[in-house]
Parts: C-alpha cells; sequence; structure tokens
C-alpha cells in the first residue's frame, strides 16, 4: 500500500520560494508512474502543477512553467517541488499524488497524500 | 489548452435520487477523463477513469459514461455519504486540467 506525505515550512514571504518534499512509504519512485503535485486554493478547486518520471522527464502546467522546478532522491524516496516568486495566490493546500503509470494516457491520480495547507504572507 | 467545464456548479438532491453531473471538453478528449470525488474537509478520491471505468473498491451505485466532449457521472441511488464536490479531469495530453468542480448537496 503506497502513502505519500507532503512536508515543508506553512509559511513562507512574498517573493520567496517554496519549497516541498514528498516522501512515499510501500513504492519505489523509480517505479513505472509519474509523481505529482497539484494544489488547492482555499475554497476553490484543484489546479494541477506538475510531475516528474524517475528518468526526470516532466510535466508542468504552463502557467506556473517558468516559477518551478521538481527534483527526485531516490535515496530517499522523495520528490521535491520547488515554487519562486510566491505571492498570496499562491496559498493553497498542496498535494503530491502518484499516476496511475507511467505515460500521458494513465496520467490520473491514484493515490495521494494527505496535502500541506501553504500560507504565502509577511 | 483544452478546457474542462462541468454542471451545474451544485446541486442538491433527496436521498435515494439519480444525480447526474456533467462535464464537458472544449476539444475531443477520446475517452481520457477522470471523475474524483472529494468530502468535506478530505483529500480527493479517484472513482472512475477511462470515463466509465470503476477504480477498485468504489461502490457500484456510481458510473461514468462519454467519449470525445460529452461525459457524465451518475449516482445511482443518492447516499448521504456522497455529500462531496466531484471534479472531472482530462488526461492524455498536456496540459492536465480539472473541471471546476460540482458540490452535491443533500436536501
Amino acid at each position: 500500500q503506497v502513502q505519500l506525505q507532503e512536508s515543508g515550512p506553512g509559511l513562507v514571504k512574498p517573493s520567496e520560494t517554496l519549497s516541498l518534499t514528498c516522501s512515499v512509504s510501500g513504492y519505489s519512485i523509480t517505479s513505472d508512474h509519474y509523481w505529482a503535485w497539484i494544489r488547492q486554493p482555499p475554497g476553490k478547486g484543484l489546479e494541477w502543477i506538475g510531475s516528474i518520471f524517475h528518468s526526470w522527464s516532466t510535466y508542468s502546467n504552463p502557467s506556473l512553467k517558468s516559477r518551478i522546478t521538481m527534483s527526485l532522491d531516490t535515496s530517499r524516496n522523495q520528490f521535491s517541488l520547488e515554487l519562486n516568486s510566491v505571492t498570496a495566490a499562491d496559498t493553497a493546500v498542496y498535494y503530491c499524488a502518484k499516476t496511475a503509470q507511467g505515460t500521458i494516457r494513465r496520467y490520473y491520480f491514484d493515490d495521494w497524500g494527505q496535502g500541506t495547507l501553504v500560507t504565502v504572507s509577511s | 489548452d483544452i478546457q474542462m467545464t462541468q454542471s451545474p456548479s451544485s446541486l442538491s438532491a433527496s436521498v435515494g435520487d439519480r444525480v447526474t453531473i456533467t462535464c464537458r471538453a472544449s476539444q475531443g478528449i477520446n475517452n481520457d477523463l477522470a471523475w474524483y470525488q472529494q468530502r468535506p474537509g478530505k483529500v480527493p478520491k479517484l472513482l472512475i477513469y477511462a470515463a466509465s471505468t470503476l477504480q477498485s473498491g468504489v461502490p457500484s451505485r456510481f458510473s461514468g459514461s462519454g467519449s470525445g466532449t460529452d461525459f457524465t457521472l451518475t449516482i445511482s441511488s443518492l447516499r448521504p455519504e456522497d455529500v462531496a464536490t466531484y471534479y472531472c479531469q482530462k488526461y492524455g495530453s498536456a496540459p492536465i486540467t480539472f473541471g471546476q468542480g460540482t458540490r452535491l448537496e443533500i436536501k
């Protein structure tokens, strides 16, 4: 049974960089899945941020692509997200998730972390 | 980018009712569509993928249909635990997009 757990600061100052890590247990991140980030502003809908494959292949939301960096740490079975130049509009619950398979044709999310609220405020 | 539009944005129905939620894509997406349920304060849960395939463990009162641009999620007999917001999601090509959600309440 795969488990995903997000970690990182709950408060980030405007213009700084938001950094989150997703720790994966019960499953290897070198397996045939994409590892994704999705966010949800308070009271609003879901927004896909991007994802990374063990080959370091990535897909990113065009609206965020210039501000995001994703990486893998296979030794720790973790993957990470950095979002730079944050503003209040980046305040959201951030989820990490696993896709059903490592192909865009099966790019839906069958396992999710519990989510972590990140607030952007001075 | 392909936009996903759900309707209605919210609805209220009685226990036992048949409920239908619609998701429309701005361009054809074959059957590359998933549905999620997000109960209040909880994590989204995959219900259906490939437009009509029920994820393991999901009750059979949930069903999905459609192909191309028009899709539906149906709950055959509404139960109190189905109170949630439902999202469609298109995949198959980047970028991935979600519908804006449909909030379902019990009358």
